[in-house]
């Protein structure tokens, strides 16, 4: 079965800091798609940025970028330059086929 | 570009009801998801149609639930009848598959429900 693991139930940073959120995940297939959604407190779920397990360059979207280590099965978010606008759930997700499978979640924190 | 559609927002109802949720696509997608939320489970995947067929509802927890797509731009999801461990938060998503290509899911604003 294919689980996804986020060790950091909560997070905290300065803001106009950077922060990595952690995600590991488990599979035995080799075309797979991995994501990052952000649920803030009004629960929408909003796509952060999504990586192809068959491209070895780093996903990158404005201040998020993810390292991706496709050997070591892991997949962070690293977010630059901090705000207030990104206090929110963070969820790894990894989809194979049309499923996708949610992590844990992390929470973070943005500190003024 | 309107986004995934869900109604009823927020759902109050008393055990023994029928609860029906209701989901609209983002027009041109195909492929349509039904998640829950709750603290103990996390997000879970429901049910998924494709093409308005579905394709795994290995994840409907029992009889009592059901989802139909009777149309490319419309999904229910129908819990009868309701008990309070049905309370959760309950998303509809879409996205746009094509062959081996699944593009992104994008993720209605979600249908919370609590059932007493």
């Amino acid at each position: 079965a294919q689980t996804v693991t986020q060790s950091q139930p909560e997070m905290s940073v300065q803001e106009a800091e950077t922060v990595t959120l952690s995600c590991t995940y488990d599979t035995s297939e080799s075309d797979y798609y991995l994501f990052w959604y952000k649920q803030p407190p009004s629960r929408q779920m909003i796509l952060v940025i999504r990586q192809e397990a068959y491209k070895q360059q780093n996903a990158t979207e404005n201040r998020f970028s993810v390292n991706f280590q496709k050997a070591a099965k892991s997949f962070s978010l690293k977010i630059s330059d901090s705000q207030l606008g990104d206090a929110a759930m963070y969820f790894c997700a990894y989809r194979i086929n049309e499923k996708l499978t949610f992590g844990t979640g992390t929470r973070l924190t943005i500190i003024p | 570009d309107a986004g995934v559609i869900q109604s009823p927002r927020h759902e109050v109802t008393e055990m023994g009801q029928e609860v029906t949720l209701r989901c609209k696509p983002i027009s041109g997608h195909n492929s349509l998801f039904w998640y829950r939320q709750t603290m103990m489970r996390g997000l879970e995947l429901l049910i998924y149609f494709n093409n308005n067929v579905p394709i795994d509802d290995s994840g409907m927890p029992e009889d009592r639930f059901s989802a139909k797509m009777p149309n490319a731009s419309f999904s229910t999801l129908k819990i009868q009848p309701s008990e309070p461990r049905d309370s959760a938060v309950y998303f509809c998503a879409s996205s746009l598959g094509v062959g081996r290509i699944r593009e992104t899911q994008y993720f209605g604003p979600g249908t919370r429900l609590l059932v007493l």
